[in-house]
């Protein structure tokens, strides 16, 4: 086990609404990373987020948007939830970017959105 | 742009096999090469992984080797068992001057080893 959690495990939704999403990082870790994994794909980079600012954001819109607490855990927000927003969002702790730390992946949350 | 390619995409052999995995990136920049497993239900898990600085490591009956002049790399499992099945995903790391270093996976290969 990586000691990243998440919750909740699985979460439905209906189109419009919006949803949080919760990442526990490892011990010692101040960096998390949120991905989305749709169903047969690899992860895609969502953003990232060291010591409690976003430092780097993937192709996704405004309405995905996240927060880091002074414990290193984070939270991932989507707002006005859409129907390809359906996936597997993993979230990964590590430890300083730009230094080639690995990223230890959580179980995800699946969330489905009808 | 920034992207990985991954072959095969689905790869089936016998018990006691060998199989291998390649991907291709983009990214000359990129110097960090992680392998994730990643089983039914599960998050990626880390099995092995190969900084720039080296071409080949090996971790028991995994091992991976880099080609950083052809930006290739590729994952080996030797004497394959039952418990191995699973979706193997490569990944580059890329660094923006943001600050941020994210992964850019591949598209999977999920692997069944048959009894």
């Amino acid at each position: 086990e990586t000691g990243v959690t998440q919750s909740p495990t699985h979460l439905i939704k209906t189109r419009g609404q919006q949803v949080t999403l919760r990442c526990s990082s490892q011990s010692g870790h101040n960096t998390v990373s949120w991905y989305q994994q749709a169903l047969g794909q690899g992860p895609q980079f969502i953003f990232q987020y060291y010591r409690e600012e976003e430092n780097g954001r993937g192709n996704f819109p405004p309405r995905f948007s996240g927060l880091q607490f002074p414990n290193y855990s984070s939270e991932l927000n989507v707002n006005a939830l859409e129907l390809d927003d359906s996936a597997l969002y993993l979230c990964a702790s590590s430890l300083d970017p730009g230094q080639q730390e690995t990223q230890y992946f959580g179980p995800g949350t699946r969330l489905l959105v009808l | 742009g920034e992207n990985v390619e991954q072959h095969p995409s689905t790869l089936s052999v016998q018990e006691g096999d060998s199989a291998v995995i390649k991907c291709t990136y983009s990214d000359s920049a990129s110097n960090y090469f992680p392998w994730y497993k990643q089983e039914l239900g599960k998050g990626p898990q880390l099995i092995i992984d190969i900084r720039s600085n080296v071409g080949e490591k090996k971790d028991q009956r995994i091992a991976v080797t880099l080609n950083k002049t052809a930006k290739h790399f590729s994952l080996h499992i030797t004497e394959t068992q039952p418990e191995d099945s699973a979706v193997y995903f490569c990944a580059a790391s890329i660094y923006s001057q943001g600050g941020s270093e994210k992964l850019v996976f591949g598209k999977g290969t999920k692997l069944t080893v048959n009894p």
